[in-house]
């Protein structure tokens, strides 16, 4: 499987828009750019997902690079609920073969200042 | 919105007891998934789950490990004889449809094992 790297934490102060990088230079062309996050004792979330094109939804803003080999995802303004763990993951997006699995990584622990 | 439900929330066992966890996916979904999380590490995949049968495992998924749905509603995964590293966040997924189609996973807020 693809990996992907992101910074081990971040700050943000709330009400201001964090950016959250994740850099995955050895993605194929068939993999999906999802992003999950984990709230303090709960399950992880899904986010947002993204090919190529840059994605909204209600929750955050997915930015993609050109060249794919990186990504943000964008908090357009932070909130102290949104202090988690954000994970990037790459899905395979073959059909039939592919598997449905999502591998995590250690993510990136955002903290949130008030 | 509906959501993944699981049960107990939290399980104490004694090591070489048998345990099983309990999970109520989203009803129209056909994928399921349990991960677990030992605490201060990553999230890891133990098995998906679709018509039915096993679909994939990891390493960790031993034979000391099944997975069944009994009911069309409910998804359990069995531990047969719990050793002390298996104490951990498990966490139940389902999804509607198949990777290829991005569908996303949702997961419950687990249920803590304690192995004594």
């Amino acid at each position: 499987d693809a990996k992907t790297t992101q910074p081990n934490s971040m700050e943000s102060n709330e009400e201001e828009p964090v950016h959250l990088p994740c850099n995955h230079s050895t993605i194929s062309g068939t993999d999906y750019i999802h992003w999950y996050r984990q709230l303090p004792s709960q399950g992880p979330e899904y986010v947002i997902h993204g090919l190529t094109s840059n994605v909204n939804n209600r929750m955050a803003s997915l930015a993609i690079a050109e060249d794919r080999k990186s990504s943000t995802l964008i908090l357009h303004r932070a909130t102290l609920r949104d202090a988690a763990v954000y994970y990037c993951i790459l899905r395979d997006n073959v059909y039939g073969g592919a598997t449905n699995k999502l591998i995590f990584g250690t993510g990136t622990l955002l903290a949130v200042q008030p | 919105e509906p959501e993944v439900t699981q049960t107990p929330s939290h399980q104490v066992t004694q090591m070489g007891q048998e345990v099983i966890l309990r999970c109520v996916p989203i009803s129209n979904h056909l994928y399921f998934y349990w991960y677990r999380q030992i605490l201060g590490q990553k999230v890891e995949f133990l098995v998906s789950f679709y018509n039915n049968e096993i679909s994939e495992k990891s390493e960790i998924f031993d034979d000391q490990f099944s997975v069944e749905r009994p009911d069309g509603s409910n998804f359990t995964l069995k531990i047969r004889s719990t050793k002390l590293e298996d104490s951990a966040m498990y966490f139940c997924a389902s999804s509607e449809r198949a990777s290829s189609y991005n569908s996303p996973l949702h997961f419950g807020n687990g249920t803590r094992l304690t192995v004594t």
